[in-house]
């Protein structure tokens, strides 16, 4: 199985801070991730497919980059609603696995 | 609307067995890739099973290899994963989730349903 990780755990920001997540797959994926936002006692939810194809509805201020093994997702302008847990999933081979998360607080 | 809707959560003692259910609304499962994943409270995302659509491809995670059987039933619009010889370290919230059409993400979640294992 291919072996996501994902830098940095955990990151204190504040409101209108740029954050940066950054996710590495074990080998390349080309451009086979996705993105999830999970807030606690929630479902995640998908934000970005294909390492850089926002959902509908998803702010435009998420935004997704990469391809081959290195990916970064990126936050501008950071907003209350966006604290949360965010996680990285490689979609280029069965099963599909996840990165461990990177959860984002409040500084 | 689309949606899953878990059941079949609670306790269990280790050793014994529990059977989740998966109804899905407003699509037909068997068209889909579905997995089971499950998240260990204050931890991340762990795939557990999938199943493909053609129901030939099934996939286990080693921990569960052997104790844990998905399945569809294609007449109730449902996903099942029958848990045996559950473990303490089975403990977890299970999402019922579905691979989109493209195979490139996973869009409709469940809600979960919590299992815990424990004497």
């Amino acid at each position: 199985d291919i072996q996501m990780t994902q830098s940095p755990s955990s990151v204190s920001a504040s409101v209108g801070d740029r954050v940066t997540v950054t996710c590495r797959a074990s080998q390349g994926i080309s451009n086979w991730l996705a993105w999830y936002q999970q807030k606690p006692g929630k479902a995640p939810k998908l934000l970005i497919c294909r390492a850089s194809i926002l959902q509908s509805g998803v702010p435009s201020r998420f935004s997704g980059s990469g391809s081959g093994t290195d990916f970064t997702l990126t936050i501008t302008s950071l907003q209350p609603e966006d604290f949360a847990t965010y996680y990285c999933q490689q979609a280029n081979s069965f099963p599909f696995t996840f990165g461990p998360g990177t959860k984002v607080d409040i500084k | 609307e689309v949606q899953l809707v878990e059941s079949g959560g609670g306790l269990a003692q280790p050793g014994g067995s529990l059977r989740l259910s998966c109804a899905a609304s407003g699509f037909t499962l068997s068209s889909y890739w579905m997995y089971w994943v499950r998240q260990t409270p204050g931890k991340g995302l762990v795939w557990v099973s999938c199943i493909k659509n053609d129901d030939r491809g099934t996939r286990y995670a080693d921990s569960v290899r052997g104790r844990f059987t998905i399945s569809r039933d294609n007449a109730k619009n449902t996903l099942s994963l029958q848990m045996d010889s559950l473990r303490a370290d089975d403990t977890a919230v299970y999402y019922c989730v579905r691979v989109t059409a493209g195979r490139d993400a996973f869009d409709i979640w469940g809600q979960g349903t919590m299992v815990t294992v424990s004497s």
